[in-house]
């Protein structure tokens, strides 16, 4: 049992161009979400997941997309990344739709954009 | 909208001294309260979940307790092992949605010397 798997671990990105965070979890919940961490900014949600075909924007969505074909996959796609995309991007998933459920992370991708 | 603030942003112990973290909140119908450990380089790693005013949760030598403003996490006879970045989160009511989306504070770096 891995729990969440996100990959890359790290990644460095000209302005511009285009990338996919992954993220896995194989603990069968319905529920992922992406937040990205900043300093002095806390965790703030991008996108989320209630269910494999169904995904809403969280916080801070511009700038990225997501999608969710399986119960198990959800990536992130940058789609022109900029400067201000350098954050580090943690990947969450929840076994029920969230009255008072803990949520599980990944280990975080390190972005960088150049 | 949900706010969470945590205090203080920085706290340095000696190795045995007691102390407690704050995180003041403001939500829409509390679905629950969480604090998360997260040391460097990893994921947020689940500590506890409260649910309503005047609960109690305790593991080994941490305590987390809940008042209608604010929450509070406590620390007995602290080791070195213990430093790391302690985040507050809570989940509120999701307008409607099937969500409770996540508002995490920016979190305690605690530090315990030796």
């Amino acid at each position: 049992n891995a729990g969440v798997t996100q990959t890359p671990k790290f990644q460095v990105l000209k302005t511009g161009q285009s990338m996919t965070l992954q993220c896995a979890q194989d603990m069968n919940h319905e529920y992922m979400s992406w937040y990205r961490q900043d300093p002095g900014m806390g965790l703030r949600l991008i996108h989320y997941s209630v269910g494999a075909g169904i995904t809403d924007q969280g916080e801070v969505p511009n700038g990225y997309n997501v999608s969710r074909s399986t119960t198990e996959d959800f990536p992130l796609r940058l789609l022109s990344a900029a400067p201000s995309q350098t954050s580090v991007y943690f990947c969450a998933s929840s076994y029920s739709e969230g009255s008072g459920t803990e949520a599980f992370f990944g280990q975080g991708t390190r972005l960088t954009v150049v | 909208e949900d706010q969470v603030t945590q205090s203080p942003e920085a706290l340095r112990l000696q190795e045995g001294e007691s102390s407690s973290l704050n995180c003041s909140y403001t939500v829409s119908g509390l679905r629950g309260l969480f604090w998360y450990r997260q040391d460097p380089g990893k994921g947020p790693e689940f500590l506890f979940t409260l649910y309503s005013a005047g609960e109690e949760k305790e593991k080994e030598r941490l305590k987390a307790t809940l008042t209608k403003k604010e929450s509070f996490l406590h620390i007995t006879a602290p080791k070195p092992e213990d430093s790391a970045t302690y985040l507050c989160a809570v989940q509120g009511e999701a307008g409607g949605t099937s969500y409770g989306k996540l508002t995490f504070g920016q979190g305690t770096i605690l530090t315990v010397h030796p």
